[in-house]
């Protein structure tokens, strides 16, 4: 099976833009999970979808959000963007929301780095 | 909070130590997940193990759990340079993964 596909895996963009990422879960996957990753912060949860619908939501600004097809495959949008975006966002994909399974953990792609000037 | 807490924040060993992270946490957990994370690259799932386990062997590593010490441990045998990387704990709880900052292990030839 292919694993998680994240895409574009650089990007660089203007405060003020916005930015689309894009995340194409493991075949079979239902739950897909977005992670800001930056030195400072670490690992954090930005929100999850399972069958098209927002499950989880992490401490966030509106200006995140997201989105999932009836693909399962999913879209992160960050809005006016701040020089604190930038990052290295991570999707993971997992059969059962919130990787909450004994049979399928998180499945992570190698993320897209989000670099903001 | 889930999220748990690895320590120590930072390890540099020899290649062919062992290594050993602790992560520590706040709630009761169903199991507990360990990842690991090359630098620029996603996480990468080791072992998990369920709140009935104690310990748990995965070629060379081998995670323990004390539940009555909301504690587990990861230990790395026969460490290799491919072992450089960061880990991290991941209790799981209500529907959702918490990470840590995990540990950042340096194996050094």
């Amino acid at each position: 099976k292919a694993g998680v596909t994240q895409t574009p895996r650089y990007l660089i963009k203007t405060r003020g833009q916005q930015v689309t990422l894009s995340c194409s879960p493991i075949s079979g996957h239902r739950s897909v999970s977005w992670y800001q990753q930056t030195p400072g912060q670490g690992l954090q949860f930005l929100f999850e979808y399972f069958s098209e619908t927002q499950r989880n939501k992490g401490n966030f600004p509106g200006r995140f959000s997201g989105r999932q097809f009836s693909n399962s495959r999913s879209e992160m949008n960050v809005s006016t963007l701040e020089l604190g975006d930038s990052a290295l966002y991570l999707c993971a994909s997992s059969l059962e929301a919130g990787g909450f399974s004994y049979n399928s953990p998180l499945h992570f792609g190698n993320g897209t780095r989000l670099t903001v000037t | 909070s889930q999220q748990g807490e690895e320590d120590p924040q930072a390890l540099s060993i020899q290649e062919g130590e062992n290594a050993t992270m602790n992560c520590s946490y706040k709630t009761s957990i169903n199991n507990l997940q360990w990842y690991r994370q090359n630098s620029g690259r996603g996480l990468v799932h080791l072992i998990l193990i369920r709140s009935n386990e104690r310990e748990k062997h995965s070629g060379r590593l081998r995670v323990t759990l004390d539940t009555s010490k909301k504690s587990s441990s990861l230990l790395i045998t026969a460490s290799r340079a491919a072992d450089t990387a960061s880990y991290f704990c991941a209790p799981e709880g209500a529907q959702k993964l918490v990470f840590g900052q995990g540990t950042r292990l340096t194996i050094n030839p």
